[in-house]
């Protein structure tokens, strides 16, 4: 059965320092998305690629936030400088298209000291 | 504003003993209900998907249905292994089409 993968699974960063998300999606899904899960709350969304595209990045806290697609597949997520209040799980999920069922990955928790 | 909210936020069940989890929700045009069951530490597993009020989906002990206002996961005679958080999440025709916008959960124990 064909998985969303993420990695790594934790990562333990002080405050400032720079750390980046990795995320496979589905072979032959176009959307990939990147949400961020604070503990006993829903996830909320990030970004959406379509292809290699930016659909929408509106929550993205671009100031430390970046993600790219560079070649339609795999997706990047980075954080520079992280700060406390960055600590979650980061959960990435893709789709067929832009509307329908997302598929989750395993997730990344993030923990800033 | 598009928004999702269950309830209980918590629920306390003996194995076998059936129960309902509520999502409420308001949308500009409802492309998709989901539900989906996470485990700690993991991220969250697909369920279902309902598209329109009336439909209902089965999966073993679990039924989902969906009104215009609201959707139900009905947990039949349930059992340890069914504990989990489970998530409600709507997808709208309005603003960024494909976003999900997911409730806080309800998190389920199922005692022996």
């Amino acid at each position: 059965e064909a998985e969303v993968a993420q990695s790594p699974r934790y990562k333990i960063t002080e405050k400032s320092q720079a750390v980046a998300f990795w995320c496979d999606p589905i072979s032959g899904h176009a959307t990939l998305y990147w949400y961020r899960q604070i503990l006993g709350q829903g996830p909320e969304l990030l970004v959406q690629f379509q292809d290699e595209s930016v659909v929408d990045d509106s929550q993205l806290p671009k100031d430390r936030f970046s993600a790219e697609r560079l070649k339609g597949v795999d997706s990047t997520l980075k954080i520079q400088p992280a700060e406390l209040g960055d600590s979650a799980m980061y959960l990435c999920a893709s789709s067929h298209w832009g509307v329908g069922t997302q598929y989750f990955g395993p997730g990344t928790r993030l923990t800033v000291l | 504003e598009d928004q999702v909210t269950q309830s209980p936020e918590a629920l306390r069940l003996q194995e076998g003993e059936s129960s309902s989890l509520n999502c409420s929700y308001t949308v500009s045009g409802l492309r998709g209900l989901f539900w989906y069951r996470q485990d700690p530490g993991k991220g969250p597993e697909f369920l279902f998907t309902l598209y329109s009020a009336g439909e209902e989906k089965e999966k073993e002990r679990l039924k989902a249905t969906l009104t215009k206002k609201e959707s139900f996961l009905h947990i039949t005679a349930p059992k340890p292994e069914d504990s989990a958080t489970y998530l409600c999440a709507v997808q709208g025709s309005g603003g960024s089409q494909g976003n999900l916008i997911f409730g806080k959960g309800t998190k389920l124990s199922v005692k022996p």
